[in-house]
């Protein structure tokens, strides 16, 4: 049972336009949520990261909307460039000593100059 | 800072044979390493947990005897596949999480052994 969903595959972008990808999350014991990007054949890159007593967090381009409610979160990227280009994953971390962190399958993001 | 080693970036073996990857934390000490491992499109899947000075602690569905995990030193973590077969081709990710850091939930990774057995 995924406990992390990013139900996108894939999304193309023009560059200059924004850029939102989503990821649906099940496990209520999760307090943090974390955006990382990844090129082929290289780690993850940590991104933005949100604790879930806030529900907007803001780091330049980037800016990681969570909706608790709706077990919901969101990363949007403004103004989209072609360096973004890469793939997104969206991981949760739940509340105790261990912080383990459940990836979602990703996102590729595509930004077209 | 925060910066993680992996080594080698790339391996191919023959089957049967163990390969070792190492996990360094350059410029951090960590107490807690974690395993992953990628297959082709698919998202980081968590082989174990890596606790400096004690055993690591595995995941459901991995094979402890298979993957050996030793984490001898605050900066330095292994991964032994032991008897490697071609379906443990993969690539192999480590992270570190920096104590103290933001409430430690950020880990930061390695660049990934892409490991391919023959």
């Amino acid at each position: 049972d995924q406990q992390v969903k990013q139900n996108s595959p894939s999304l193309s972008v023009q560059e200059g336009r924004i850029s939102i990808l989503n990821c649906d999350y099940t496990n209520s014991m999760f307090d943090y949520f974390l955006w990382y990007k990844k090129y082929p054949a290289e780690g993850p890159t940590f991104l933005i990261s949100i604790s879930s007593i806030k529900d907007k967090n803001e780091d330049g381009r980037f800016t990681v909307f969570l909706n608790k409610s709706a077990k919901h979160l969101s990363l949007h990227i403004v103004p989209s460039q072609p360096g973004d280009s890469a793939v997104y994953f969206c991981a949760a971390s739940p509340l105790g000593s261990a912080r383990q962190l459940t990836f979602g399958s990703g996102t590729q993001l595509t930004v077209l100059p | 800072g925060a910066v993680v080693s992996q080594h080698p970036s790339w391996v191919i073996c023959k089957s049967g044979t163990s390969v070792k990857i190492e996990c360094r934390s350059l410029d951090f000490q960590a107490t807690t390493m974690f395993w992953y491992r990628q297959f082709p499109k698919q998202s980081l899947m968590l082989m174990a947990t890596s606790n400096e000075g004690s055993k690591a602690t595995y995941e459901q569905g991995v094979e402890k005897d298979k993957f050996l995990i030793n984490h001898a030193s605050l900066t330095l973590s292994t991964l032994t596949v032991t008897s490697a077969h071609p379906e443990d081709s993969s690539f192999y990710i480590c992270s570190a999480r920096p104590p103290g850091l933001a409430g430690g939930h950020e880990q930061f990774f390695g660049p990934g052994t892409r490991l391919t057995v023959l």
